[in-house]
C-alpha cells in the first residue's frame, strides 16, 4: 500500500512552453500532497504543500505564478511549470500523506529538461 | 522545524552493520524522527520512523536516546544495493500534515 505515481517520468521541452506534471496516490486518498525539487547532487527542496480543494501553500522564494499547483481530488495533484526556462530543469518529486498521523510517501520523480 | 546534522558520507563493506547517527538538538516534544533512503533519479523511500527508544522493522533499526537529541539508523549486513543517500528528518504532525525539511543527507557507499 501507499503507492504514489508521477507522470511523465521525464520530459523535454522548449524554453517558454509550459509543462504539467501529475502526481497520483494509487491506493489511498491523500489528505495532503507536497512538491519538491532536487538539483543534481543536492537535497530535496520543498516547494509547496497542497490540500484537496484548497490553494497551495508555497515555501519562501518559490514563485506561485510560475509553479501552478492544482489539487482537484484526493488522489491527484498537478504541478504546472509555466513559461519554463533552462534554469527550471530539475528533478521534481511529489509526496502524499494518508492522514494526519502518517509520514510522507514519495513518487518516483519527474526529470524536466528545458532546452 | 528542528535542524538535523548527519555525516556527509560513509563507507562500508558488504555484510557489515552500518550505523548512521543524526543530531537534532532542537527537537520539539511533538516531533517524530523519520529516515528515508534515496537512490539516484528516484524518489525517497521510507525506511523507519520513531519517537523514542528503539524501533525495528524488516530493514532497519532506529535507536533514540532518552533526551531525543540524536538518533541512530542501523542497517544490518549491508549489501551493494544499500548504496544510497540516507536522510534523517524531524517533523511535527500539525495543521493536518507533517512538513519535512530535508538536510544534506548521508551518502553511503558499500564496497565489495
Amino acid at each position: 500500500g501507499a503507492v504514489v505515481s508521477q507522470h511523465p517520468s521525464r520530459v523535454i521541452c522548449k524554453s517558454g512552453t509550459s509543462v504539467k506534471i501529475e502526481c497520483r496516490s494509487l491506493d489511498f486518498q491523500a489528505t495532503t500532497m507536497f512538491w519538491y525539487r532536487q538539483f543534481p547532487k543536492q537535497s530535496l527542496m520543498l516547494m509547496a504543500t497542497s490540500n484537496e480543494g484548497s490553494k497551495a501553500t508555497y515555501e519562501q522564494g518559490v514563485e506561485k505564478d510560475k509553479f501552478l499547483i492544482n489539487h482537484a481530488s484526493l488522489t491527484l495533484s498537478t504541478l504546472t511549470v509555466t513559461s519554463a526556462h533552462p534554469e527550471d530543469s530539475s528533478f521534481y518529486i511529489c509526496s502524499a500523506t494518508r492522514d494526519t498521523q502518517e509520514t510522507q510517501y514519495f513518487g518516483p520523480g519527474t526529470r524536466l529538461l528545458v532546452l | 522545524l528542528a535542524k538535523t546534522t548527519q555525516p556527509i558520507s560513509m563507507d562500508s563493506y558488504e555484510g557489515q552493520e552500518v550505523n548512521i547517527t543524526c543530531s537534532h538538538n532542537n527537537i520539539a516534544t511533538n516531533d517524530y524522527i523519520t529516515w528515508y533512503q534515496q537512490f539516484p533519479s528516484q524518489g525517497p523511500r521510507f525506511i523507519i520512523q520513531g519517537y523514542k527508544t528503539k524501533v525495528t522493522n524488516e530493514v532497519a533499526s532506529l535507536f533514540i536516546p532518552a533526551d531525543r537529541k540524536s538518533s541512530t539508523l542501523s542497517l544490518p549486513r549491508v549489501s551493494l544495493s544499500d548504496t544510497a543517500v540516507y536522510y534523517c528528518l524531524v517533523g511535527t504532525f500539525s495543521g493536518g500534515y507533517n512538513k519535512l525539511i530535508f538536510g544534506a543527507g548521508t551518502r553511503l557507499a558499500v564496497h565489495p
